[in-house]
């Protein structure tokens, strides 16, 4: 399984665009990048998965570097039920294990 | 379209009994995961089933252990329950098995006093 080092913690301002942040150096060229995201009391969600070109959806969009030894989950307005924890996972075609880290903790502050 | 529901929510238990937790998938996924969440080990993938079979293991003792049914509501068991079993269990399904999206229940918080 690749590592993955992301901040404890981030913060950001209501309505302003958030780039968390995720290494994962050890990746493999077969590992897509999965972002999931906690909110407070609840299962984890998805938010958006990629394996080499930059990738939007309604959520999130995700910037992979050319490498693809690191890659960064934008918010492009950040809103008050953003606030979560964002878990960033390499995972393997194929398999349907996700490895969650500590993640980041993302304050919005309004 | 209904979510993952899991059963129950909560539950306390003693040491030494046995526990199942029911895990119903969202309608048409086949694929069932168990998770498990506490504060100092985080989340921790426990196994993923799929077509009624175990297709993947984390690395948790034989204590427990799960299963899937033909409609593909899984059941996850823990037997000889300890203390440090106090956690959040997690279930997600996803509609098949590769790069598909997990979607996660509520969990079911169990309490081993």
């Amino acid at each position: 399984d690749a590592k993955t080092t992301q901040p404890n913690s981030m913060e950001s301002n209501e309505e302003e665009p958030v780039h968390l942040p995720c290494n994962h150096s050890t990746i493999s060229g077969t590992d897509y990048i999965h972002w999931y995201r906690q909110l407070p009391s609840q299962g984890p969600e998805y938010v958006i998965h990629g394996l080499t070109s930059n990738v939007n959806n309604r959520m999130a969009s995700l910037a992979i570097a050319e490498d693809r030894k690191s890659s960064t989950l934008i918010l492009h307005r950040a809103t008050l039920r953003d606030a979560a924890v964002y878990y960033c996972i390499p995972s393997q075609g194929g398999s349907e294990k996700l490895v969650f880290g500590k993640g980041t903790k993302l304050t919005v502050n309004p | 379209k209904a979510g993952v529901t899991q059963t129950p929510r909560y539950l306390i238990k003693t040491r030494g009994q046995q526990v199942t937790l029911s895990c119903s998938p969202i309608s048409g996924h086949r694929s069932v995961s168990w998770y498990q969440q506490t504060p100092g080990q985080g989340l921790q993938f426990l196994f993923e089933y799929f077509s009624e079979t175990q297709r993947n293991k984390g690395n948790f003792p034989g204590r427990f252990s799960g299963r899937q049914f033909s409609n593909s509501r899984s059941e996850m068991n823990v037997s000889t329950l300890e203390l440090g079993d106090s956690a959040l269990y997690l279930c997600a399904s996803s509609y098949d098995r590769g790069i598909y999206e997990q979607y996660f229940g509520p969990g079911t918080r169990l309490t081993v006093t």
